[in-house]
């Protein structure tokens, strides 16, 4: 699997959205583009995949841009259960997957 | 519907010890089955994977070795830890659907 790139941190408060950005641009053709989030001293939880369409579910919003190279994880109304760190991972169906460092993420009161 | 068993969850071992570590999966057949590890403050570092029973990928050199003696049945073993192996272990699985890898609860294991 190839490398994405995202920011270490970011901070956002309660209630409002949480915009994480993610790079993929060696994304090919046939990959999807998965959303992980890891709360302190638990697995991985899924949140939401997609292929080039925007994607929503009952989590989070998935908006993958045009050329593919990155994505957008958006969380509308971040709570401080939100709080976590949130891998973007770009692999294709039923390969390995391969976690960067990911995205910590701090919501505030 | 798929759930991941991992067990135990937090494990104290003395260096030199041997490890196992187990993981089973119910409600699916012939899953991708992976285990990762997590030192402390780090990310995910993938250890092993396994396409069926018997087949054994290895992602890193290490002290750690994997077998997968049933479909759905992954261990984790070590024949002598040592204080490096500290980590958090991590056991998952991904069929062949599109929907997501599921993660175990994880072991907390310590190594002194």
């Amino acid at each position: 699997d190839a490398k994405t790139t995202q920011p270490p941190s970011m901070d956002c408060a309660e209630g409002r959205a949480a915009n994480l950005p993610c790079n993929h641009s060696t994304i090919s053709g046939n990959e999807y583009v998965y959303w992980y989030r890891q709360i302190h001293s638990q697995g991985p939880q899924y949140i939401i995949h997609g292929l080039k369409n925007n994607e929503t579910n009952e989590m989070a919003s998935l908006i993958i841009t045009e050329d593919r190279k990155s994505s957008t994880l958006i969380l509308p109304h971040a709570t401080l259960r939100d709080t976590a760190v949130y891998y973007c991972i770009h692999t294709g169906t039923a390969s390995k997957l391969t976690f960067g460092t990911g995205t910590r993420l701090q919501v505030t009161l | 519907s798929q759930t991941i068993h991992q067990w135990p969850a937090t494990l104290v071992q003395p260096v030199g010890s041997p490890l196992s570590l187990e993981c089973t999966v119910e409600g699916t057949s012939n899953p991708n089955l992976y285990w990762y590890r997590q030192a402390a403050g780090r990310g995910l570092q993938l250890l092993f994977y396994s396409v069926g029973i018997g087949q054994i990928s290895s992602e890193v050199p290490q002290n750690l070795s994997a077998s997968r003696p049933q479909d759905r049945q992954f261990i984790l073993s070590s024949k002598k830890l040592l204080l490096s192996d500290s980590g958090f272990y991590l056991c998952a699985w991904g069929g062949d659907s599109h929907y997501g890898y599921t993660f175990g609860s994880g072991t907390r294991l310590t190594v002194v």
